[in-house]
């Protein structure tokens, strides 16, 4: 099945820094997403992006489907933005496969 | 807007139990989705439903089943629980295929301990 990575596997920020998360998937792929996990447990949808770039606020992502990445830009961090962040891609159907994680935690 | 519902929130089984997972979602999707959660891992599908009565399975079927009892609800079962079933599962829906360029809706998790 198709691989995905993400990277850095944890990250640890001051408030008001930025940064940058990777996800790299082994195959082509129609649908890749990234979530975000609150500390609670929640998972919330934060980008449709297969392709090209997308912003919402101070988050942004870009996916370069022709090179199987994605990177997700949070920009002047703040202390909600903890948690884990995940990419998950479907090559085909609904298998959505997500990798591992990018734990996030901003310090005040 | 309730979105995606799952019950119970937590519970605690000993090992050959069984119980069922209750899932409903409010927002007239057609596909729904099982997935697990294990510590310091992302998530991994168990089965799926496209559409109304239909189910498929997922990466890690074995040891479960599902119901799509109508649009709205779709339950999991575990038939005899056992300890690597210990997880967090996370019921989810989307208005059709993933393939399609659907959003995923997941909703807030259920916490199984099985000793």
């Amino acid at each position: 099945g198709i691989q995905v990575e993400q990277s850095p596997p944890d990250l640890i920020l001051q408030e008001g820094a930025n940064s940058t998360l990777r996800c790299n998937f082994s195959d082509s792929v129609n649908n890749l997403q990234w979530f975000h996990q609150n500390p609670w447990g929640q998972l919330i949808n934060l980008f449709y992006i297969p392709s090209g770039t997308k912003q919402n606020g101070r988050l942004s992502a870009t996916t370069v489907a022709t090179e199987r990445y994605s990177l997700l830009y949070i920009s002047s961090s703040q202390t909600t933005d903890s948690g884990v962040y995940f990419c998950a891609v479907a090559p085909s159907g609904s298998r959505l496969t997500f990798g591992e994680g990018t734990q996030l935690t901003v310090n005040p | 807007n309730a979105g995606v519902t799952q019950t119970p929130k937590f519970q605690v089984l000993k090992t050959g139990q069984s119980m069922t997972l209750q899932c409903a979602q409010d927002m007239n999707h057609n596909s729904m989705y099982w997935y697990r959660q294990d510590p310091g891992m992302g998530l991994r599908l168990i089965y799926y439903s496209a559409s109304e009565g239909t189910t498929d399975k997922g990466e890690v079927p074995n040891g479960y089943n599902v119901s799509r009892l109508n649009k709205r609800e779709f339950s999991l079962r575990l038939e005899s629980a056992a300890p690597s079933q210990t997880s967090v599962y996370f019921c989810a829906s989307s208005v059709g295929l993933l393939i399609s360029g659907n959003t995923i809706y997941f909703g807030e998790g259920s916490w199984l301990t099985v000793v």
